[in-house]
Order: structure tokens, then C-alpha cells, then sequence
């Protein structure tokens, strides 16, 4: 089955502080998304990029579908976006119907 | 509007015991599904379903049954825990189509005891 890697496996900021989380994929996918678990353990959906580049507030997302990796940017990081960040994807193909493939997550804890 | 919603939030079980998880979403999806998450081990899908009446395997089915009457609802019953479904379980739904973009409800915590 298709394999999914996040990088890196942990990452400690201080508040205001910018990072970069990826994800890497070994086969061709139909839906990327990213997730953050919260300390309450609510996964919240925050992209759905299969391809291109979105926005929303201080996060965006780029997925390279053709060299197959992903790319979840964190602009003047906060307190409240420490918790597991999830890349999900789904493997193009006729039999996969819905099965999300989950990294393994990025662990972030932001320090005040 | 809801989105997905599941109950109980917390849940404690003897071995041998079953019991229900419910799942509900009132978004008109036709496709929802069970994942579990396991520490070190991200979520695994257990069972989907593409429609009601319409139901298949995971990746870790095992010990779960699930059917789906209603396009709204989507229980997975244990038919007698063990101690190794001590688990994070989510429900998930979507249209159904090609790209899936799919929604989790809060979770249950289960202890299997």
C-alpha cells in the first residue's frame, strides 16, 4: 500500500516563531489533507490539496503531486496550534474508496 | 448543522462485554467509516460504508460489526471487547466520489479493562 512519512517527528517552537511540516508520499493520490489533533484529541480539518497552494489565516498548504510530497506552513506560531499535525492521503486508484492513509504526525509544542 | 457527531465520548468495558459506538452525521454523505488511533500507530481504517445498506472491511476489522440502515447513522458494535481495543475511535464521512474530502467526529475513548 501507499506509504506516508512526516518530517520532522517533533518540533518545538516559541511563540511567533515560523515552520515548515511535510509529508511525503510513495504512490499517486486522488485527496491530501491536513489535520490537527488538539490536546482534547478533536481532529479539525485545516487543507484539502490534492494539488496547488491554499491559505487560510496563518497557515498554507503546497502539495507537489508530481514529486509527491506535501508542505504545511505555520506563520507566528501560537500556543493554541501546538498538538499533532496529521497528512492524510487517499491512493488514486479504483479500490481504495476512502481509505485515508495517516502519517505518522508531527508533534508541535509551542512555548509562550 | 452538526457535522459528525459520536457518543459516548468516554467509554470503559470488562472483557467479553459488547456495546455500540454510535456515529451520526447530517451532512447528506453517502460515505462514512471507522478509523481507530493507537499511540505510535496513526489511525486505521476498520469499516466504510458507500452507501446504506452497503458495508465492507478495513484494514482492521476484527472483532467489530457495522451496518448502515440509514444514510444519517453508521454504529460499529464490539461483539465482545478485549483489553487490545483499547483504543481513539472516529467516525468519518464524505460525499462519495473520487476525491473523498473527509470530516471526524469528536471520537470515543474506549477502555477495555
Amino acid at each position: 500500500g501507499i506509504q506516508v512519512e512526516q518530517s520532522p517527528p517533533d518540533l518545538i517552537l516559541q511563540e511567533g516563531a515560523n515552520s515548515t511540516l511535510r509529508c511525503n508520499f510513495s504512490d499517486s493520490v486522488n485527496n491530501l489533507q491536513w489535520f490537527h489533533q488538539n490536546p482534547w484529541g478533536q481532529l479539525i480539518n485545516l487543507f484539502y490539496i490534492p494539488s496547488g497552494t491554499k491559505q487560510n489565516g496563518r497557515l498554507s498548504a503546497t502539495t507537489v503531486a508530481t514529486e509527491r510530497y506535501s508542505l504545511l506552513y505555520i506563520s507566528s506560531s501560537q500556543t493554541t496550534d501546538s498538538g499533532v499535525y496529521f497528512c492524510a492521503v487517499l491512493n488514486a486508484g479504483g479500490t481504495s474508496y476512502g481509505k485515508l492513509t495517516f502519517g505518522q504526525g508531527t508533534i508541535l509544542t509551542v512555548h509562550p | 448543522n452538526a457535522g459528525v457527531t459520536q457518543t459516548p465520548k468516554f467509554q470503559v468495558l470488562k472483557t467479553g462485554q459488547s456495546m455500540t459506538l454510535q456515529c451520526a452525521q447530517d451532512m447528506n454523505h453517502e460515505y462514512m467509516s471507522w478509523y481507530r488511533q493507537d499511540p505510535g500507530m496513526g489511525l486505521r481504517l476498520i469499516h466504510y460504508s458507500v452507501g446504506a445498506g452497503i458495508t465492507d472491511q478495513g484494514e482492521v476489522p476484527n472483532g467489530y460489526n457495522v451496518s448502515r440502515s440509514t444514510t444519517e447513522d453508521f454504529p460499529l458494535r464490539l461483539l465482545s471487547a478485549a483489553p487490545s481495543q483499547t483504543s481513539v475511535y472516529f467516525c468519518a464521512s464524505s460525499y462519495f466520489g473520487q476525491s473523498y474530502e473527509q470530516y471526524f467526529g469528536p471520537g470515543t475513548r474506549l477502555t477495555v479493562t
